[in-house]
This record gives C-alpha cells, structure tokens and sequence, in this order.
C-alpha cells in the first residue's frame, strides 16, 4: 500500500532561518512519482514541484531545494532564508504510475515564519 | 488559461439535508479528483473521475457520489449529511497519464449544522 509520512505537524523558524521539511514514503511500485504542495492560509494548494522514480537528482528553484533518496524513501524540502511569505502548510504527495493515478497524501506539516 | 474552478465557496446545510458540489477542471484536464479535507488535516481521497465513470474511491460512504459531464466538469454530491461531513471539499484536476501533477481549485468550505 501507499503511504506519506511528514512526522512533523509543526514547526516555527524565525525569518531568514533554513528550515528542512521531512517526508518519508513507502510503496511496491517501481515507478512512481512525488510532489510536494503548498497551501496558504487562503486554501488552495499549490503546485511546487514533481519527481519521477528514476530521478534521484536533487533540484534547487530559487529558495527551495529538494532531496530525493531512494535508499531511505525520502523527499525532503528546503527552504533556504524563510520568509514570512512562506507560512503556509505544505504536503508531500505520492502518486502510482497506474492509468489514471491515484494520489496520497501526508498530514502536512504547517511552517510559521516569525518575522 | 483558466485554472480549476469550483461553486459554491461557501455553503451551510442542515443535518440530513443533501448537497451538491460542482468543480471545472483546467483546460485539458480530462481526470478529475475530490478530496475532502477537515481541519488540520491532509486532503482525504473521496474518488476520480476519467471518461464520466468513476475510476477509484477512498474510503467514503456511499452517501457520497459523484458524476463527470463530457465536458469533463465534475459533480459531488452528499446525501443525508451529518455533522463530521463539515470539511473544505477540494477538486483537483490533472491528466490521465501518470506523472503529471493535480491542480487544485479553491475548495467548498461546507458547514453542517
């Protein structure tokens, strides 16, 4: 079965302060994909990016960074000076190669930045 | 290019009462996805759309049903609402081929008293 794991529900840095957000998943397929999404206090999710299985590069975009380790089912995300912009909960999801996906969900882990 | 777009924003129903959701997926979606989410919570997976039938559900009563249009748009529908059905009801929308990321609408915070 599919799972997401974030084990942390919250976490407050203080602006300018990197900040790392654990995600831990685990599945049977071979091919598979992560992402990760973040929702503002207004609700919507947002896109932030997308891997692929076979991808084990990691990816900078800005002020976030992110680490994939097939080795200890990892996709964790790096925000790299806070902002107070970036309060928000953020969601790692994983999703099967099947025909149409299915995505699964972590509990989130809601960032606060303290100006 | 429109994004996901979902009616009503918000809504207030009465225990036992029946609602409706509706949500317009991005140009070229063809998937569509409703989760429920409560609050401090994960999006929960209700079920998906492809081609107007239902491809896969979560774990969710039968009161809970859905529709797709050939136009792709899609239908929730709650009957007989309790309390715990209180919850943002999120559409997401994304191609059918694997791999390809949901883009989310706006939600339907539904209250039921």
């Amino acid at each position: 079965a599919q799972k997401v794991t974030q084990a942390q529900t919250e976490i407050s840095v203080v602006e300018k302060e990197d900040v790392t957000l654990d995600c831990v998943y685990e599945t049977r397929d071979t091919t598979y994909y992560l992402f990760w999404y973040k929702q503002p206090p207004s609700g919507e999710l947002v896109f932030l990016i997308r891997r692929n299985s076979f991808d084990e590069q990691n990816e900078i975009s800005g002020r976030y960074s992110w680490n994939f380790q097939k080795s200890t089912s990892s996709f964790n995300f790096t925000i790299t000076a806070s902002q107070v912009v970036d309060s928000a909960v953020y969601f790692c999801a994983l999703s099967e190669a099947r025909f149409p996906p299915q995505f699964y969900f972590g509990t989130g882990t809601s960032l606060t930045v303290i100006p | 290019d429109a994004g996901v777009t979902q009616s009503p924003t918000h809504l207030i129903k009465t225990r036992g009462q029946q609602v409706t959701l509706r949500c317009s997926p991005k140009s070229g979606h063809d998937t569509v996805s409703w989760y429920q989410q409560a609050l401090g919570q994960g999006p929960q997976f209700i079920f998906q759309y492809y081609e107007e039938e239902e491809r896969q559900r979560g774990n969710f009563p039968d009161r809970f049903s859905g529709h797709q249009f050939p136009n792709y748009s899609s239908e929730l529908n709650v009957n007989a609402l309790l309390l715990g059905d209180s919850a943002l009801y999120l559409c997401a929308s994304s191609l059918s081929q694997g791999g390809n990321e949901q883009y989310f609408g706006p939600g339907t915070r539904l209250t039921v008293t």
